[in-house]
């Protein structure tokens, strides 16, 4: 039973970086699967923000590209999100997830339980 | 893609049958998927491909259309059906989901 635990800081600073990382356990990163990021604040809902292939394929929401990376880290089993100048519109519970395996990636089968990000002076 | 859920809210009883409209902006032929969401826990898959039931989901959930208009049914809602509801398209690498619909005691 594949497991995903994401944690962070809890609360920064705007115009901070903010640094997430998603433990994999149950199942290795490097498989076949896509793994994705997912927010949800109230204002915006569910707001899907980047996926990423172990290969080093990355797909981003192009709302946020120019301050996300995602990367992988294969030796560790893990997956992290940077977000760099962050605001009050990036407060939210963040989510990793996996896609479920096939010819057409994108459906979220497997979900932490998410971590909540506060962005506050 | 832009994805509209309707109606926002739900009002209904135990027994009912319910159905929740999920609208998306532009052709996604059968790539949507609905997911449940209780407070404080992550989403819940429960149907994909428009209209195939996850696997452990109770069989009183369906999901149909296919282009841009889609559908959740519950029939007979139980104690345990009363939460969130997203739709989810993943046509578009662009993954984007619909604002929700609540579906709350009545």
């Amino acid at each position: 039973q594949v497991q995903l635990q994401e944690s962070g800081p809890g609360l920064l600073k705007p115009s901070g970086n903010l640094s997430l990382t998603c433990v994999v356990s149950g199942g290795s990163i490097s498989s076949n699967y896509w793994w994705s990021w997912v927010r949800q604040s109230p204002g915006k809902g569910l707001e899907w923000i980047g996926e990423i292939f172990h290969t080093g394929s990355i797909n981003y929401n192009p709302s946020l590209t120019g301050r996300l990376t995602i990367s992988v880290d294969d030796s560790q089993n893990q997956l992290s999100l940077k977000l760099s100048s962050v605001t009050a519109a990036d407060t939210a519970v963040y989510y990793c997830a996996r896609h479920r395996g096939g010819a057409v990636p994108g459906l979220f089968d497997y979900w932490g339980q998410g971590t909540q990000v506060t962005v506050s002076s | 893609i832009q994805m509209t859920q309707s109606p926002t809210t739900l009002s209904a009883s135990v027994g009912d049958r319910v159905t929740l409209t999920c609208r998306a902006s532009e052709s996604i032929n059968i790539w949507l998927a609905w997911y449940q969401q209780k407070p404080g826990k992550a989403p819940k898959l429960l149907i994909y491909k428009a209209s195939s039931l996850e696997s452990g989901v109770p069989s009183r959930f369906r999901g149909s259309g296919s282009g841009t208009e889609f559908t959740l049914t519950i029939n007979s809602l139980q104690p345990d059906d009363f939460a969130t509801y997203y739709c989810q398209q993943y046509q578009s690498h662009w993954r984007t989901f619909g604002q929700g619909t609540k579906v709350e005691v009545k």
